[in-house]
């Protein structure tokens, strides 16, 4: 298995929903990343996971919270977002954290109405 | 930090022609210089990628030239295809830090 899944591709929630994005890999990948990509812009970096403890929290709004519960999984929950916050986050994982080649998965399209 | 630069942040091209995107960064301690190609509504796909001990890299028809001295390195696409067309990302990353990514180019191969 050589990819990087998300779910769900798609999400529409309102200001006040508590949903939540998985990521799993199962490349014995030790190292996940979730990062925020608005439309025609590079992908910005928000949260490293190393062997599933939090290394990096790049001043992201306390709404978004990261879970790593294994080595395959990452979760992000999300709570009280706002509109801006619409965009689309990809999942990225590498061997380890100073392994630096990342593979992305295809991303979570979410809207905030 | 590290800062990259990218251009040009559109590029269109004839079928068969090549094409070359450029990217700059201002960190000399970057070592490792990915290319990420994310076509619409896909995640970025890793291309090609480079480290700061090698000045070239090819597989097939896409390249990477690395020059350390000018801090600056470019992908070069030859006998480019329709499904060419994407959104090209370059990034750089240094030890103990993360990737830096270029604003990107949408290259787009007319038939």
């Amino acid at each position: 298995d050589t990819e990087v899944t998300q779910t769900p591709k798609h999400l529409v929630m309102g200001m006040t929903n508590k949903k939540s994005l998985k990521c799993e890999q199962h490349m014995g990948h030790r190292a996940m990343y979730w990062y925020k990509q608005k439309a025609k812009k590079p992908p910005e970096l928000m949260f490293v996971y190393s062997y599933e403890k939090l290394s990096i929290n790049e001043s992201v709004p306390s709404r978004f919270s990261p879970e790593c519960p294994n080595s395959s999984l990452l979760n992000l929950h999300l709570h009280a977002l706002q509109p801006e916050d619409s965009a689309l986050y990809l999942c990225a994982s590498s061997l380890g954290r100073m392994e630096i080649q990342q593979f992305f998965g295809p991303g979570t399209r979410l809207t905030v109405l | 930090g590290e800062n990259v630069e990218q251009h040009p942040s559109t590029l269109s091209v004839q079928e068969g022609d090549s094409a070359v995107i450029k990217c700059t960064y201002s960190d000399s301690a970057s070592n490792y210089f990915p290319w990420y190609k994310q076509e619409l509504g896909k995640g970025p796909q890793l291309i090609i990628d480079i480290r700061s001990n090698v000045g070239e890299k090819k597989d097939q028809r896409i390249a990477v030239t690395l020059n350390k001295t000018a801090k600056h390195f470019s992908l070069h696409i030859t006998e480019t295809q329709p499904e060419d067309s994407a959104v090209y990302f370059c990034a750089a990353h240094s030890l103990g830090n993360d990737m830096r990514f270029g604003a990107g180019t949408r290259l787009t191969v007319k038939p």
